[in-house]
């Protein structure tokens, strides 16, 4: 297996622009997670799914943020309008089912630099 | 809630020290214990875990970590480290549902 797929790998955007960002998960794998990464908050949880329906979004900073899974092979995080407090690497993890459900595979992340 | 403490948020070390790195969970039940290693420029990838069974797990690359109960600790070791070892090292816990909560990681950096 590829593993979990994000893409981009990097974008770069200018202040007030959409950017979306796309994630594939594991074959097979039932729950899926959005972070986000930056120095001075460590990883946070924005959001999470399982079997494509959309668990916790409490860690979706505000309104601007949007996250869908329209089924088990592709996942969007959308920010719109983009800021520059935006910036971070935004990682995607998926989770099998059963036992193991709780160990988490990571994508390469999206590095996010909003100008 | 349930809350991840790693003690250090950077180490430095020389080649073939040891390395303990320290880490407390907040959660009176039955808990699912990881840690987590992030090479620089790298995602995220599963070093070891806990289930249940032995409380002292063996993972990837000479690392392991135990689990004491009492203490709710589940602290990270390897006797000899090596510059590769260089990375940001996560705990993190989940009650068994979805949600994994991670602590802010620790730097370690090992001198050649």
């Amino acid at each position: 297996d590829a593993g979990v797929i994000q893409s981009p790998r990097h974008e770069v955007t200018e202040m007030g622009q959409e950017v979306t960002l796309r994630c594939k998960p594991i074959s097979g794998h039932n729950s899926l997670f959005w972070y986000r990464q930056t120095m001075m908050r460590g990883l946070e949880l924005l959001i999470y799914f399982n079997n494509n329906v959309p668990i916790d979004d409490s860690g979706m900073p505000e309104d601007r943020f949007s996250a869908k899974m329209p089924n088990a092979s592709f996942s969007t995080l959308k920010i719109q309008p983009s800021e520059p407090r935006d910036s971070a690497v935004y990682f995607c993890a998926s989770s099998p089912g059963g036992l193991s459900k709780n160990i988490q595979y990571f994508g390469a992340g999206t590095r996010l630099s909003v100008l | 809630a349930q809350s991840v403490s790693q003690h250090n948020h950077h180490v430095i070390l020389s080649e073939a020290a040891s390395l303990e790195l320290g880490c407390n969970y907040s959660y009176g039940g039955t808990v699912n214990l990881f840690w987590y290693v992030q090479y620089p420029g790298q995602h995220l990838q599963l070093l070891l875990k806990y289930f249940s069974g032995d409380p002292l797990v063996k993972g990837i690359k000479g690392f392991e970590a135990e689990f004491i109960k009492s203490k709710f600790s589940f602290n990270l070791r390897k006797p000899s480290v090596q510059w590769s070892d260089t990375a940001e090292y996560f705990c993190a816990v989940a009650d068994g549902g979805f949600k994994t909560i991670f602590g802010a990681g620790t730097r370690l950096f090992v001198k050649a």
